[in-house]
């Protein structure tokens, strides 16, 4: 079984709807992210937990929210989706104490494709 | 701040032939580096990354990249390509002092031609 999964793996979505992404790993890491991925852009990152009690906002993180219910589950909410907002979301883990050779590696999940009409 | 530029969002080789992918960063502080790959509808994984110690990092599947620091580089390269290479390669860095703010590169998209 993968460690970081996501779900839904496609959605298609109207203007205005209220869409949420989720994300459960099996790894026990600590700390779990959400970024966008957009053609020419390289990934770029929407909000980062590094545990339970502690949320940060990433470099794009207006019109998202988040929500970390466990330390395995870290969902991500568009309160009103726009047309911009369509693009590939990936949820990614990590842990510093992890292990020397897992040091600085994020772990990804295999990413929901998102389009809004 | 940090930042991360690759040159070609597009590569073409034939298979056999050597693989070049370049990556240049700014970083205000000692830098992690890292490459991963995106294979067609999947999520990202390491190819290979560099903490510290020796600046030749070699990494899964035959690739390898040497970390310049006088250069601000950390280009990936494979001496002979195979068919499976084909994919979406990402250069990142990350500040040692804080190292899970990743910022990642605009990606090269790798084409083998056989």
């Amino acid at each position: 079984d993968a460690d970081v999964t996501q779900t839904p793996r496609n959605r298609i979505t109207k203007t205005g709807k209220r869409i949420m992404l989720e994300c459960s790993q099996t790894k026990g890491h600590d700390r779990m992210y959400w970024y966008r991925q957009d053609p020419g852009l390289g990934l770029r990152l929407i909000y980062y937990s590094f545990d339970v009690k502690d949320i940060n906002k990433g470099e794009i993180s207006d019109g998202y929210s988040v929500s970390r219910q466990a330390q395995a589950k870290f969902s991500l909410s568009l309160e009103s989706a726009i047309p911009n907002q369509t693009a590939l979301y990936f949820c990614a883990t990590s842990d510093p104490m992890d292990s020397v050779l897992t040091e600085g590696e994020q772990f990804f999940g295999p990413g929901t494709r998102l389009t809004v009409l | 701040a940090q930042s991360v530029t690759q040159l070609g969002s597009h590569v073409s080789v034939s298979e056999g032939a050597l693989v070049l992918l370049r990556c240049n960063y700014s970083s205000s502080v000692p830098p992690y580096l890292f490459w991963y790959v995106q294979y067609p509808n999947q999520g990202l994984q390491l190819l290979l990354k560099y903490t510290t110690g020796a600046t030749l990092v070699k990494g899964i599947n035959g690739f390898e990249a040497e970390f310049k620091k006088s250069e601000t580089s950390f280009h990936l390269t494979k001496p002979s390509a195979h068919m499976s290479d084909a994919a979406e390669y990402f250069c990142a860095v990350s500040e040692k002092t804080s190292y899970d703010k990743v910022i990642f590169g605009p990606g090269t998209s790798l084409s083998v031609i056989p």
